[in-house]
């Protein structure tokens, strides 16, 4: 069973401050994305990473996806209020194409 | 295209009562999925449609979940003889794969049910 886990699960900071979020499996992912989710909203699609080793900047969001493909991180520079929500990380499963998701961190950035 | 639409948004009904939903999902989208997401944990897959074909149905999804996709277009997801477990936002995303999969999923507002 693919599982991945994303730590940590809930994280409080001020506006100003930098953040990682990690997401860990036991198994290899061909792909892994990211996503966001404010409540009582679908989750958004932030990020597709594939190559092991790849990272990708998306404004203050920075991407990385493990050599191994088994991790991924988050990076967030100077975290903002409009930051705060749930994020997700998925792994794609085989040839489905079905998302296998983290538990989600819930970030709450205070201004 | 208004990207994929689910209805209703929320849905309160009474134990033991039947409920369906339905999501419309991407015109051009060939593969359809149904996640189940309680609160504060992430998306857990229920089942996933290529067209009108049901290729896959998790373990998650019992004897009382149906979901069918006619014509391989919109998607209905039934649920019988509701039980409190049940409790949670069901969300559906769509996306194009044709050969390799795809990596571009578009999720639904989901439909938030309680049951009473």
């Amino acid at each position: 069973t693919q599982l991945l886990e994303q730590s940590p699960q809930f994280l409080s900071i001020q506006e100003g401050e930098n953040l990682t979020v990690y997401c860990n499996s036991s198994s290899v992912f061909s792909s892994l994305q990211w996503y966001r989710q404010e409540p009582g909203e679908g989750p958004v699609l932030l990020v597709t990473v594939v190559t092991g080793g790849e990272v990708k900047k998306l404004k203050r969001l920075t991407f990385q996806f493990g050599d191994a493909r088994k991790d991924s991180s988050l990076h967030i520079t100077a975290a903002q209020p409009g930051d705060t929500g749930l994020y997700l990380c998925a792994g794609i499963s085989g040839n489905t194409g079905k998302l296998i998701f983290g538990q989600g961190t819930t970030l709450q950035v205070k201004p | 295209d208004t990207g994929v639409s689910q209805d209703p948004r929320h849905k309160i009904t009474k134990r033991g009562q039947n409920v369906t939903f339905r999501c419309d999902p991407i015109s051009e989208h060939n593969r359809l999925y149904w996640y189940r997401q309680t609160l504060g944990q992430g998306p857990e897959f229920l089942t996933y449609f290529q067209n009108e074909a049901q290729l896959e149905k998790s373990r998650l999804l019992s004897d009382r979940f149906s979901a069918e996709r006619p014509k391989g277009s919109f998607s209905t997801l039934e649920i019988q003889r509701t039980e409190q477990g049940d409790s949670a936002m069901y969300l559906c995303a769509s996306s194009f794969v044709q050969g390799s999969p795809s990596r571009g999923y578009t999720f639904g507002s989901g439909t938030r049910l309680t049951v009473v």
